[in-house]
């Protein structure tokens, strides 16, 4: 089945510093992909959608300078957390559509951990 | 933010055990996805439902697209000890594309 593979699994940072997170297609091309945060305890809530070749589409609420997303290729997304402060401190997850599975099903990476002390 | 309303917030069952949840949202969804998480991993897709009415199962999970396509069941048979982990409803809107928007979760707790 399709697998989407994100690095690093966790990172601890300084705050203040910047923080790249990668999230790959592995066996299939993904024109579109999402990042979603989670804090403890709590569901998984998208910030933004991730499109190939173009800008990415930010949710409600979700600055987009502080969260800089590139994707440059079918098979790659990045999110760059900007300036990180402790409240960024989360689980970030991606997920990728492989039209393999159905319509719209998403398939998920297993997420990176970003702890910024 | 949220718009499904997923129940219970938490079970906790004995080994054997049958589990029932369910997901309920005042939209329409035209997809209804149920994934399961394990602590510090990524959410792990169970059942996609595409239509209106339709039962599907997947082992020992049987999961529901409601009728009027506002509400999804997930049911999972003779519990064990390895389907702890917390349990995600997820939908689709009509005019969202692949975007989806999740419940606040389920969290299992097995007893052996």
């Amino acid at each position: 089945g399709a697998v989407v593979s994100q690095h690093p699994s966790w990172v601890i940072c300084k705050s203040g510093t910047s923080v790249k997170i990668e999230c790959r297609s592995l066996d299939f091309q993904a024109t579109t992909m999402f990042w979603y945060r989670q804090f403890p305890k709590q569901s998984l809530m998208l910030m933004a959608t991730s499109n190939e070749g173009s800008k990415a589409t930010y949710e409600q609420g979700v600055e987009k300078d502080k969260f800089l997303i590139n994707h440059a290729s079918l098979t790659l997304s990045t999110l760059t957390v900007t300036s990180a402060h402790p409240e960024d401190s989360s689980f970030y997850i991606c997920s990728a559509r492989d039209a393999g599975w159905g319509a719209n099903v998403l398939t998920f990476g297993a997420g990176s951990r970003l702890t910024v002390l | 933010g949220q718009q499904l309303n997923q129940s219970p917030q938490s079970m906790f069952i004995q080994e054997g055990e049958d589990v029932s949840m369910n997901c309920t949202s005042s939209s329409i969804f035209n997809t209804w996805l149920w994934y399961k998480q394990d602590p510090g991993e990524g959410p792990v897709l169970l059942i996609a439902l595409y239509k209106a009415g339709e039962l599907t199962s997947n082992g020992r999970l049987t999961a529901q697209f409601g009728i009027t396509r506002k509400d999804s069941f997930l049911n999972i048979s003779a519990s064990i000890p390895s389907d702890v982990g917390i349990y995600f409803c997820a939908g689709q809107l009509e005019t969202s594309g692949s975007r989806l928007t999740f419940g606040e979760g389920t969290q299992l707790t097995v007893n052996p």
